[in-house]
């Protein structure tokens, strides 16, 4: 089946820093990739997405790139705020029938802090 | 506004007291889907609708079911809850393809006593 790995946090910064967040796949098929980003006390938002191998998705100063090859879809930013501190889910979606139609697997998530 | 919209936000309750937390988006998706968040397990899928009247088991439906007789609507339903229910709830919808957005309410926050 599908599965998404995050690497393992929480992660704290300081104001500026670079940020990576790691995150691998497995999947049938050909899978869409997202970031997905919550807030405290909110729903997730999606980040960016990237569809298809070597896409690379970028918002809010944050990009990544759709590595078919390292089926990798890490998360980066090159300066963080303290208004980025939140909780960055990887997740994926197939176009594959039956169950796993068009469900959402995700990661467990990283939790990210910024201090200023 | 573009929306999606779940009742109640905070709940508790006492084992076996069946209760539904309702969900409705106002953006015509066909798509729409409830998913617990679990600390160290990210989200998980529970049920979800491709449209009205169709509806599938996600990863852990156990314990639960829904309905979907309109298509801005798809309440989750709790016929008797237990302590293991204890979770945050988020409810989603999405238009059309898999690769489009997925839209998430703001949650409910469920403690089963």
């Amino acid at each position: 089946g599908n599965s998404v790995t995050q690497m393992e946090g929480p992660v704290t910064l300081s104001e500026e820093a670079f940020l990576t967040i790691n995150c691998t796949y497995t999947a049938t098929g050909y899978p869409s990739l997202f970031w997905y980003v919550q807030y405290p006390g909110e729903g997730l938002q999606l980040l960016l997405k990237a569809t298809k191998a070597d896409d690379k998705g970028s918002n809010k100063g944050f990009e990544a790139t759709y590595r078919k090859e390292t089926t990798s879809f890490h998360l980066e930013k090159g300066s963080v705020q303290v208004s980025d501190s939140a909780v960055y889910f990887c997740a994926l979606s197939t176009n594959a029938g039956g169950t796993s139609y068009g469900k959402l697997t995700f990661g467990q998530g990283t939790i990210l802090t910024v201090h200023p | 506004e573009a929306q999606v919209t779940q009742n109640p936000r905070y709940l508790i309750t006492v084992t076996g007291k069946k209760l539904t937390v309702t969900c409705s988006q106002n953006m015509n998706h066909e798509y729409m889907s409830w998913y617990r968040q679990d600390p160290g397990l990210g989200l998980r899928q529970i049920y979800y609708s491709m449209n009205v009247e169709v509806t599938d088991k996600g990863d852990v439906p156990e314990g639960y079911k829904v309905s979907r007789k309109e298509k801005r609507n798809f309440p989750l339903i709790l016929e008797s809850p237990s302590p293991n229910q204890t979770s945050l709830y988020f409810c989603a919808s999405r238009r059309g393809q898999s690769n489009n957005e997925q839209f998430f309410g703001p949650g409910t926050r469920l403690t089963v006593l």
